[in-house]
């Protein structure tokens, strides 16, 4: 039982470079989330999908797509890269709205 | 949508002192509320978490308590240990259907021994 599986775990890329950093997680979960992380300012939602087919934007949505592929598969991509996307990603999932959060042990992006 | 302030945003305290992060959320329908704690380079993990039904809940050395009318909840940790250095998250969320955790900035929690 693997939890939620994200990869890669570190990438470097160029400005204006695209990529897609994959997540999936084997509880059959319902709701899937992907959350950015930077020093001082927390865990900011960026998208989320509820259930599979629907994705919903979270708080910092600009620059990025989502595509919940399938109930276990959740993905982001950064279309342009942008060294304000420099950051650690996450991706969540829970069961149920009001329960655990599960996070995958974070994709570390830098953007040069 | 939920804003969720989080203060302190750094603690530090000495082992076997109390420690006690304060988290305020905006949107009255919010009614779940958990806490998270992620060691350095480690991932966030659900701590405890509280209900609005529920004023208090406790869990070996650590409480959380919630005032609804008051739109703030708070995590209290006692008898602290160099173990609990961490980063702690509040989070808070209402329980509706296309809805999700908003977490606050987080608290760096030092204990020196």
């Amino acid at each position: 039982n693997a939890g939620v599986t994200q990869t890669p775990k570190f990438q470097v890329l160029k400005t204006g470079q695209s990529m897609t950093l994959q997540c999936a997680q084997d509880m059959n979960h319902n709701s899937m989330y992907w959350y950015r992380q930077d020093p001082g300012m927390g865990l900011r939602l960026i998208y989320y999908s509820a259930s599979e087919g629907t994705t919903d934007k979270g708080e910092v949505p600009n620059g990025y797509n989502v595509s919940r592929l399938n109930k276990r598969e959740f993905s982001l991509r950064l279309e342009s890269a942008a060294p304000s996307q420099t950051s650690v990603y996450f991706c969540a999932s829970t069961g149920q709205v009001t329960g655990e959060l599960f996070f995958g042990e974070g994709s570390r992006l830098t953007v040069l | 949508g939920e804003n969720v302030e989080q203060h302190p945003s750094t603690l530090s305290v000495q082992e076997g002192d109390s420690a006690v992060i304060k988290c305020t959320y905006s949107d009255s329908a919010s009614n779940y509320f958990p806490w998270y704690k992620q060691e350095l380079g480690k991932r966030p993990q659900l701590i405890i978490d509280i209900r609005s039904n529920v004023g208090e809940k406790k869990d070996q050395r650590i409480a959380v308590t919630l005032n609804k009318t008051a739109k703030h909840f708070s995590l209290h940790i006692t008898e602290t240990q160099p173990e609990d250095s961490a980063v702690y998250f509040c989070a808070a969320t209402p329980n509706q259907a296309g809805t999700a955790l908003i977490f606050g900035k987080g608290t760096t929690l030092s204990v020196s021994s």
